[in-house]
């Protein structure tokens, strides 16, 4: 596609529920982030996928947490057993190496 | 310390005047830079990246980057209530080889 694509747009889930948020890449793009952010805060990095690399989950805020990418492309972020506190705007971004970042439009999750 | 470091703002400028946004890192051996910029609700969009030290201009904005001090601003012409906005510094750090941001500057550009 054209640009870095997140589905769904809009999520709001049962507190204790697991919810999946999907992103898809630029193609060709060998890089792909996944970033946290709060009402009126900052990005807060979760995770780094780069080519075949081990991905670095140094910003996985708890073991709640986890994310795949399948073939080098199509990335899934895992949320299980949610709480109020994970209710944010989930950004994905992809790039080429260390060229620059483009994001997706977000998936903004409730969590109730 | 923070790997990349802002000053929150908020920072207001009169229309046409120059609006500067400053940012500073903390690894020495980082290699790219980049400036975002964000509307509320909106997800970030790019609007410079700079490499090498010394300056780049695209239209109004310039970027400016000083390696040995760790810093890299971003400088924006003529501002207008359009550029009314938060502005998020990126950097890719050497030996991570992922991109940390800033916690942004909240720019308003007042009519």
């Amino acid at each position: 596609g054209a640009g870095v694509s997140q589905s769904p747009s809009n999520k709001v889930t049962e507190k204790g529920k697991d919810v999946e948020l999907r992103c898809d890449p630029i193609s060709g793009h060998t890089a792909l982030y996944w970033y946290r952010q709060s009402l009126g805060q900052g990005l807060e990095f979760l995770i780094y996928f780069q080519g075949n690399s081990a991905p670095d989950k140094s910003g996985l805020p708890s073991d709640r947490f986890s994310a795949e990418r399948t073939g080098g492309s199509v990335s899934t972020l895992t949320i299980q057993r949610t709480q109020q506190e994970d209710s944010a705007v989930y950004l994905c971004a992809s790039s080429l190496a260390w060229g620059p970042a483009f994001f997706g439009q977000g998936t903004r999750l409730t969590v109730v | 310390q923070k790997e990349v470091e802002q000053n929150s703002g908020p920072l207001s400028v009169p229309e046409g005047a120059i609006a500067s946004l400053n940012c500073t890192y903390s690894d020495r051996g980082s290699q790219s830079f980049f400036w975002y910029r964000q509307y509320s609700g909106k997800s970030p969009e790019l609007i410079m990246f700079i490499y090498s030290n010394g300056d780049k201009e695209d239209g109004r904005f310039t970027a400016q980057l000083n390696k040995a001090s760790q810093y890299v601003s971003l400088l924006i012409r003529d501002s207008q209530p359009s550029d009314s906005a938060t502005y998020l510094c990126a950097v890719n750090m050497v030996g991570d080889n992922d991109m940390r941001f800033g916690a942004g500057t909240r720019l308003t550009v007042k009519p």
